[in-house]
């Protein structure tokens, strides 16, 4: 059984703070990517990464920044956290399939982080 | 940024009805359509995954179909019951590696 844990369900912080939210895949998958969701706008891919140390921006980039340094683990940092970040931030992973692409694998998700920013 | 685009919005249905909604997304670059169910409080959990025009998946009593020609795909439920009440994502991939996710339809069932 697939299993990607997040590091918090609730968080709350205040603007200007540097935020880290964790997530973790226990499958070996290759790739993994960060998503938040807003009330009417469904999942917004924040960044991906397909391979340690590799990262690529996603849709809504701006304000974030991500690290992964083993394959196990996708860190999406939060520099200098605003109110309009308040979100829910949900982690995936996906193997990749034969042609070396994601787009017809399954993606794991995560129980999601629930962040507040004050 | 694909527009991919669900409706409804959100349902209400009794149970034992059948039900449907509606996923659209644009018709060029495709590569694969992909249906996530996300019960309140749980992760968002795959469905199908479909890449081939015509396609049609089953689970169940849900059901889908594809029509990448068109650029729309179908979500059937069958005889719907109250632990069927969820939110249904549709996500369209245009690349290799990304999935464009749309806003999801909110199916309540009431029993």
């Amino acid at each position: 059984d697939v299993k990607v844990t997040q590091s918090s369900r609730y968080l709350v912080k205040r603007t200007g703070e540097k935020v880290f939210l964790e997530c973790v895949q226990d499958m070996d998958h290759e790739n993994m990517f960060w998503y938040r969701q807003d009330p009417g706008l469904g999942l917004r891919l924040i960044y991906f990464s397909y391979d340690v140390k590799m990262k690529e921006k996603g849709d809504i980039p701006e304000g974030y920044s991500v690290s992964r340094e083993k394959k196990e683990r996708f860190s999406l940092i939060l520099e200098s956290a605003s109110t309009n970040q308040t979100s829910m931030y949900l982690c995936a992973s996906s193997t990749t399939g034969p042609t070396g692409g994601a787009y017809q694998e399954t993606q794991y998700f995560g129980p999601g982080t629930r962040l507040l920013v004050l | 940024i694909l527009n991919v685009e669900q409706s409804p919005q959100s349902l209400h249905v009794q149970e034992g009805d059948s039900t449907n909604f509606t996923c659209s997304f644009p018709s060029s670059n495709f590569y694969a359509l992909h249906w996530y169910r996300w019960e309140t409080a749980k992760s968002p959990e795959a469905l199908f995954v479909m890449t081939l025009n015509g396609d049609e998946k089953k689970k169940g009593r849900i059901s889908a179909t594809l029509n990448t020609k068109e650029g729309y795909s179908y979500l059937y439920i069958k005889g719907s019951q109250p632990e069927d009440s969820a939110t249904y994502l549709c996500a369209h991939s245009g690349s290799a590696r990304q999935l464009t996710f749309g806003s999801g339809t909110q199916l309540t069932v009431l029993p």
